[in-house]
């Protein structure tokens, strides 16, 4: 298995709150992202990184933001956590670009936010 | 528009038979990539299998098989022989070119439940 691990893994926290999730791995695969995964949805990318200090958008980035500092860790926050960002959020990481043929997944980290 | 379409949202199958889980996908990029991944009640996502878009053959992995029929635009995953831990969610993903890197956009998967 690839070695990716999320923190924390369950987290319930209030509306208004700043929340920070962290992906680490241990593979150095050059390319990080985070999903998030809901009911009816399937995963839906937020952001990803393409190197240290290299971030960019995905389809549902509005509310978050990312940092990458270092290759191995890939952090997600949430600045002001919304009802709506409960969710299942899913760190993937991969090695290379075009001719990748798989994304390993992270265990997940279930967020509730109330 | 969706890119990615599972129309079974749930479907059911006698444990030792095989079943086909749909998935049609829309892409104008001429290379690109399809993934099946398996999510059981633990949560994890397992990767089950990849073809590529040039691939001549259909992919193969032990009792998963992809059914690609490309001008048809499905990639159909087919499972043989099932077993009761093959119930699980399962997603057609495909791999689209972003400015710097790859993304894989998700169907809303298929649940499967395999009785015994």
């Amino acid at each position: 298995d690839a070695g990716i691990t999320q923190s924390p893994r369950h987290k319930v926290t209030e509306t208004g709150t700043p929340v920070t999730l962290r992906c680490h791995q241990t593979e150095n695969h050059r390319y990080m992202y985070w999903y998030r995964q809901d009911p009816g949805h399937g995963l839906r990318l937020i952001h990803y990184s393409y190197g240290v200090k290299d971030t960019d958008k995905g389809e549902v980035s509005d509310g978050y933001s990312v940092s990458r500092s270092k290759t191995e860790d890939f952090l997600l926050t949430l600045e002001s956590a919304t009802s709506s960002q409960t969710s299942v959020y899913f760190c993937a990481i991969s090695e290379a670009g075009e001719d990748y043929n798989e994304q390993f997944f992270g265990p997940g980290t279930r967020l509730t936010v109330l | 528009a969706q890119k990615i379409t599972q129309t079974q949202p749930g479907m059911f199958v006698q444990e030792k038979e095989a079943v086909t889980l749909d998935c049609t996908y829309d892409t104008s990029d001429p290379s690109y990539g399809l993934f099946w991944y398996k999510q059981p009640s633990s949560g994890e996502m397992i990767f089950l299998i990849y073809q590529g878009s040039y691939d001549q053959q259909n992919a193969t992995e032990g009792r998963y098989s992809l059914n690609f029929q490309k001008a048809r635009k499905s990639a159909n995953l087919v499972i043989s022989a099932s077993q009761l831990g093959d119930s699980a969610m399962y997603f057609c993903a495909m791999r689209e070119r972003m400015d710097s890197s790859y993304k894989l956009i998700f169907g809303s998967g298929t649940r499967l439940l395999v009785r015994p």
